[in-house]
């Protein structure tokens, strides 16, 4: 069964530092995300992707962050200075055809900024 | 501001119980509705989507009320392995975001 896969699986990162999180979507999947949930919190929306643009994103997805899907598999999320606040588990997912398609998740990605 | 509410929880019920979960969404322009389950720090999975007349899937039942803004799930015959949390979810306005409630703790015993 085709799945979202996510590197690495554990981030630790000094506050300040960059950090780029990947992701490989489900392969024929158009439309792609990021959502993040820090401990004991509700799973938030960041970003939406499609046709190599962003299509929405949240108050959260500030000028830190950014998104890119540098060749036809990886779809990428840069936090460019982290922050404590930063630390949370990212996950990645995407959807068919149409954006109100069903989201399928990747594992995840736990980032702890020190 | 658009949000989810759940009942956290947790509920602890023996093997075999019927529990029932509710949800409220304050978005009337929300079309689209799940509930998916989510294993202590894994990531979310859909159990079920949501349907204006009601579906079923095994032991699994829910229930929309669009004009109440409420989503119910019915879990039947509950199994060890049903202990997990379960998320009600709805689609943002734009159709591309989704919206999670905090989630609701099921604990089934033996």
């Amino acid at each position: 069964e085709p799945e979202v896969t996510q590197t690495p699986s554990h981030q630790v990162t000094q506050m300040g530092q960059e950090v780029i999180l990947r992701c490989v979507p489900i392969s024929n999947h158009l439309y792609f995300y990021w959502y993040r949930q820090i401990l004991g919190q509700k799973v938030e929306f960041l970003v939406s992707f499609y046709n190599n643009e962003i299509s929405e994103k949240s108050e959260i997805f500030d000028d830190q962050f950014s998104v890119e899907r540098p060749d036809g598999s990886n779809f990428t999320l840069k936090i460019r200075s982290t922050k404590l606040e930063d630390s949370a588990m990212y996950f990645c997912a995407s959807s068919g055809f149409y954006p109100t398609d069903t989201q399928y998740f990747g594992p995840g990605t736990r980032l702890t900024v020190l | 501001r658009k949000e989810v509410e759940q009942d956290p929880g947790p509920f602890n019920v023996p093997e075999g119980a019927t529990v029932a979960f509710n949800c409220t969404y304050s978005n009337s322009a929300s079309q689209s509705f799940f509930w998916y389950r989510q294993d202590c720090r894994k990531e979310p999975k859909l159990l079920m989507s949501v349907y204006s007349s009601g579906n079923e899937d095994g032991r699994f039942t829910a229930q929309l009320n669009r004009a109440s803004q409420y989503i119910s799930l019915l879990i039947r015959d509950s199994k060890l392995s049903d202990s997990a949390t379960y998320l009600c979810v709805v689609n943002m306005d734009s159709g591309y975001a989704l919206n999670f409630g905090k989630g609701t703790s099921l604990l089934v015993t033996p």
